[in-house]
Parts: structure tokens; C-alpha cells; sequence
């Protein structure tokens, strides 16, 4: 398996644009979760999914932030528009959920929001 | 809501065994975990205990106690690839969603 996989890896945008960050998670996992990591507010949940259905958006920072995921292979995060405190790195997880709590993370996206 | 406290910073030799704290405040607990992240990299998966004891996986080991709201992550043997941070993450909720602790980094000295 070649793990959870997102894209792009890296992104440099200007603020006030939109941003689309993408997640494929590991094929037969049923749960994912998309987090934020900076440094100063460490690792951050912000929303995740149960059989691709949003269960708890409550760590999504603000109405600019919105996630889908419209298949159990495929999920978004897309921030608009964007803003500098947004620069932070995004990563996406999946796990069974019945596995107990080994989450999965992907390789992560590092945004730039200039 | 959830808490986790957990040093900020380990050093230790090569060879030398390190013990890395965690107590945590939480409703809904499903059970402690540990991950690794190096820098620039993904955090992954260590170790899971969902009941009091000691688990052991190779040179690592964690250990939880849930009546003190405690656990620990244990390295022995320590190698200068172990220099990472370490998250302890507390699952609750229906998809055992993790809570993350702020992180330790470690750093091993030759």
C-alpha cells in the first residue's frame, strides 16, 4: 500500500487566494482526519471524517476553512480565501476505525501564505 | 474538553534509557498514545495502551495508568536516530479522534 498520500507538497500562495489541499487516505480505512502543526499551537485537529461523513468540524479554525470528501478514497481541505497565519503545515491521517488509535499520516502539505 | 502536559525538551546519551512523561485531563478516554516525528517528516505510530500496564515493543515501552490520569513512553538503548519529538495523543470520541500532547523533543548525544 502506498500509504495516505497528499498533494501537492508544497504551496506558496498570496494572501486572498484560494488554496485546495488533497488527501487520498489508505485504501479500506473508514476514518480521516485532517490536522494543522505550527509551531506555536502544536498539532491541531481540525476536522475529521467517519465514512466520509464530517462527524466534528469543531477545530476548523474559521468559515474559511471548508473540507468534503465526496468518496472514501478522496478528501479536501480548501481555505478561501487565504490568509499569512494560515502558513502551517496540513496533514492528513486515516485509520481503521475499529484498530484503536493508530492513525496514519501523510507526508503533509506545507503552505506558504505570503 | 482535553489536556495533555508533556516536557518540552529530553537529552540524553547514546546507550542510555529515557523516560518521557505525559498526564493528561479528558472525558471520553479511549486510551494513550505515543508518536514519533522527526523533523520535516510525518508523525508515526509508536505505541497504543488502552488498559493500565506496561507495553512493550522492542526498544520502546509505554506504560499507562489510568487512575493517575498517567503515562509514559520508555526508550532504551538509546540510538542518535531516536532524536525526534514525541507526541503523547489522548483518543476520545466516536472515531477515537486524538488530542495531541505539545510535543518533547529529544535529543541524543554521542
Amino acid at each position: 500500500d502506498a500509504g495516505v498520500i497528499q498533494s501537492p507538497r508544497h504551496e506558496v500562495t498570496e494572501m486572498g487566494q484560494e488554496v485546495t489541499l488533497r488527501c487520498k487516505p489508505i485504501s479500506g480505512h473508514n476514518s480521516l482526519f485532517w490536522y494543522r502543526q505550527t509551531m506555536m499551537r502544536g498539532l491541531e485537529l481540525l476536522i475529521y471524517f467517519n465514512n466520509n461523513v464530517p462527524i466534528d468540524d469543531s477545530g476548523m479554525p474559521e468559515d474559511r476553512f471548508s473540507a468534503k470528501m465526496p468518496n472514501a478514497s478522496f478528501s479536501t481541505l480548501k481555505i478561501q480565501p487565504s490568509e499569512p497565519r494560515d502558513s502551517a503545515v496540513y496533514f492528513c491521517a486515516s485509520s481503521l476505525g475499529t484498530s484503536g488509535n493508530e492513525q496514519f499520516f501523510g507526508p503533509g502539505t506545507r503552505l506558504t501564505v505570503l | 474538553g482535553q489536556s495533555l502536559e508533556q516536557p518540552s525538551e529530553v537529552t540524553a546519551v547514546e546507550g542510555a534509557i529515557v523516560q518521557i512523561n505525559c498526564t493528561y485531563q479528558t472525558s471520553g478516554f479511549y486510551g494513550l498514545s505515543w508518536y514519533q516525528q522527526h523533523d520535516g517528516g510525518a508523525p508515526t505510530f509508536l505505541s497504543y495502551n488502552a488498559l493500565d500496564g506496561l507495553e512493550e515493543t522492542g526498544r520502546f515501552s509505554s506504560f499507562l495508568s489510568r487512575s493517575d490520569s498517567y503515562g509514559y513512553l520508555l526508550l532504551q538503548e538509546l540510538q542518535m536516530k531516536d532524536s525526534a519529538s514525541y507526541f503523547c495523543a489522548v483518543g476520545s470520541g466516536s472515531a477515537r479522534q486524538l488530542t495531541f500532547g505539545s510535543g518533547t523533543q529529544l535529543t541524543v548525544l554521542p
